[in-house]
């Protein structure tokens, strides 16, 4: 079974960083374009950033470009998302997703990020 | 690309019939643009890709319709487990964006 598990989540200042990491298993992890998604409390879905399968291409939304950096090890199976600069609108929980360069049929549980003083 | 979805809330009985729209405030490119359903507390699941493909294992009571800026979600007879709030997204551009969701409610 395809599985993705999210880890490194939790309370941060702002202008604070964190890592963000997501663990691949159950499928070819080289083979999927890998997606962040974020949810705020009791909102809609807002899309992130994406990964190219071998790493080579990657795209940001307008309000994280800059601040968060999307990486991939495809020798660990392992997907990540570091944070920087954050801000309390980055509140939110993180999820990873996998499948096509645009859609995806895969995610994570998800990851909570607070960022609050 | 900005997508507009309604209505907010579409209220309806079990065994009826559910049309969601999703609008873009410009051409989706190939019509690249999907749905997810997303239930209480639950990750979102994909329904449709390419505007009318279903996913896998998705029940063919769920379709996708429409192309350029106006887009379809319809549920021919809904059942007790598709009261969910459902998100379209399209992937025509080098943003990805989601529309802001529509709740399918119990009436």
């Amino acid at each position: 079974d395809v599985q993705l598990v999210e880890s490194g989540g939790g309370l941060v200042q702002p202008g604070g960083s964190l890592r963000l990491s997501c663990a691949a298993s159950g499928f070819t992890f080289s083979n999927y374009w890998m997606h962040w998604v974020r949810q705020a409390p009791g909102k809609g879905l807002e899309w992130v950033s994406r990964i190219k399968t071998d790493g080579s291409y990657t795209t940001y939304a307008d309000s994280v470009k800059g601040r968060f950096t999307i990486s991939r090890d495809n020798a660990k199976n392992m997907l990540y998302l570091q944070l920087n600069s954050l801000r309390a609108e980055d509140t939110a929980v993180y999820y990873c997703a996998g499948g096509d360069s645009g859609f995806y049929s895969s995610w994570g549980q998800g990851t909570l990020v607070t960022v609050s003083s | 690309i900005v997508l507009t979805q309604s209505p907010g809330t579409l209220s309806l009985s079990p065994g009826e019939r559910a049309t969601l729209s999703c609008t873009a405030s410009q051409s989706v490119s190939n019509n690249y643009l999907a749905w997810y359903q997303q239930k209480l507390g639950q990750v979102p699941r994909l329904l449709i890709y390419h505007a009318s493909s279903r996913a896998t294992g998705i029940p063919d009571r769920f379709s996708g319709s429409g192309s350029g800026t106006d887009f379809t979600l319809t549920i021919s007879r809904l059942e007790p487990e598709d009261f969910a709030v459902y998100y379209c997204q399209q992937y025509g551009t080098s943003v990805l964006t989601f529309g802001g969701g529509t709740k399918v409610e119990i009436k």
